[in-house]
């Protein structure tokens, strides 16, 4: 089945540091990757998302690249701020067309 | 404003008991979903709903119960036969099962056993 790997948590960064989160994916199909943000105690809300090979997800400095040949989906951000501190969750649409979610990695900015 | 909303935010329950989690949306989606929250362990889905007046398991369904009788409304049953039920538990929504959509989601509910 379906199935979303993301690395492990938690992720602690200075402020204005780079950021990667990577993801890797199984599938059937060509599926829509998502990324979604969980800040505390809140449900998750949609980051950036792409729906096809080689397209480029964006949204608030935040961007992933749908990468077919590695099945993977990497989150990047070039310079983080503070307020990014969050839960990061990488996710796919495919085959079954029920969102299947990875377990999420920490995100902790340090000013 | 559209939106799910998901009550209440916290919830205690005693052992043996059944209770009910509200899921209600005004974004006129068919597609509706419930999520179980544990640490280290990402969303597991529970139940999903593809249109009114039908349901399917999802990968941790025993011990749960849904029902779908308004396009708007999804509650979750976590029963008494649901060993481990402390949990956070999101509900979400998307415009039909199609890859491309996103999916929205309410605030959760913070269940814990007492």
């Amino acid at each position: 089945g379906d199935s979303v790997t993301q690395m492990e948590g938690p992720v602690t960064l200075s402020e204005e540091a780079f950021l990667t989160i990577n993801c890797t994916y199984t599938a059937t199909g060509y599926p829509s990757l998502f990324w979604y943000v969980q800040y505390p105690g809140e449900g998750l809300q949609l980051l950036l998302k792409a729906t096809k090979a080689d397209d480029k997800g964006s949204n608030k400095g935040f961007e992933a690249t749908y990468r077919k040949e590695t099945t993977s989906f990497h989150l990047e951000k070039g310079s983080v701020q503070v307020s990014d501190s969050a839960v990061y969750f990488c996710a796919l649409s495919g085959g079954s067309y029920i969102p299947t979610f990875g377990r999420g990695t920490s995100l902790i900015v340090h000013p | 404003d559209g939106g799910i909303t998901q009550s209440p935010k916290y919830l205690f329950r005693k052992e043996g008991q059944n209770v009910t989690l509200s899921c209600e949306q005004n974004l006129n989606h068919d597609a509706m979903y419930w999520y179980r929250q544990d640490p280290g362990q990402g969303l597991r889905l529970i139940y999903y709903s593809q249109i009114v007046n039908d349901f399917q398991k999802g990968d941790i369904a025993e011990g749960y119960s849904v029902s779908r009788e308004k396009k708007e409304s999804f509650p979750l049953t976590v029963t008494s036969a649901q060993k481990n039920p402390t949990a956070f538990y999101l509900c979400a929504s998307s415009i039909s099962l199609n890859p491309n959509t996103e999916a929205f989601f309410g605030q959760g509910t913070r269940l814990t056993v007492v």
